[in-house]
């Protein structure tokens, strides 16, 4: 069964400082991966995807994610982070069938 | 409006009544999935519907739990007697999935949030 985990529960940043959220996948075969944001009291919002090709992945609000097969990995990338993006962030895992497998989550915390 | 919406925003019920949550996806979305978020938890998946295919009910906690979806559209997912461990925040989804095809990205709704006292 695939199953996701992010290691980190919390993590605090100072704004204008980089960010890395991590992210760790099983699963059997080349996976569908997936990074969402959730602000409060908002449903979840795409930030990248990953389904093939380079694995160095952009997103939206200059995102990015590396996904590492030998490592089974999948983190977010950030160079900059703003006072913004103060949010919870999950990581997902699917086939090309099912539903998502969503990890439990990261609250990133932004320090001004 | 182009989004996911699902209805009522909040809902707050007794102990063992049942509630009726509704969930309108993307217009032309073939594919829906319900999803329950406990405090602090991740996702929980609960059920998926696609297209005209049998839906997939291996997440739903009991048979408490039910969903339909009509006409291919609007879903309601359904709690019958409810109890304290049912309160959650309840997000749906909906994705475009050609049959056999990947399934691309889910876009959620901003959730309904149940509390059972």
């Amino acid at each position: 069964a695939q199953s996701v985990t992010q290691p980190d529960i919390h993590i605090t940043v100072s704004e204008g400082a980089s960010l890395e959220l991590r992210c760790n996948y099983s699963y059997g075969a080349t996976p569908y991966l997936f990074w969402y944001v959730q602000s409060p009291g908002q449903g979840l919002q795409l930030l990248l995807k990953y389904f093939s090709g380079d694995t160095l992945v952009q997103g939206i609000k200059g995102f990015e994610a590396e996904f590492k097969r030998s490592q089974s990995s999948f983190n977010l990338r950030k160079p900059s982070v703003h006072w913004s993006d103060a949010a919870e962030y999950f990581c997902a895992v699917g086939e090309s069938a099912r539903q998502l497998t969503f990890g439990s989550g990261t609250q990133l915390t932004v320090l001004p | 409006g182009a989004g996911v919406s699902q209805s009522p925003s909040n809902k707050v019920t007794e102990k063992g009544k049942d509630v009726e949550l509704r969930c309108d996806p993307i217009s032309g979305h073939t594919a829906l999935y319900w999803y329950r978020q406990s405090l602090g938890q991740g996702l929980e998946f609960l059920i998926y519907f696609q297209g005209n295919s049998a839906p997939d009910k291996s997440g739903l906690p009991s048979d408490r739990f039910s969903a339909e979806r009509t006409g291919g559209s609007v879903s309601t997912l359904t709690i019958q007697r409810t109890q304290q461990e049912d309160s959650a925040v309840y997000l749906c989804a909906s994705s475009f999935r050609l049959a056999g095809g990947p399934t691309y990205e889910q876009y959620f709704g901003p959730g309904t949030r149940l509390t059972v006292t």
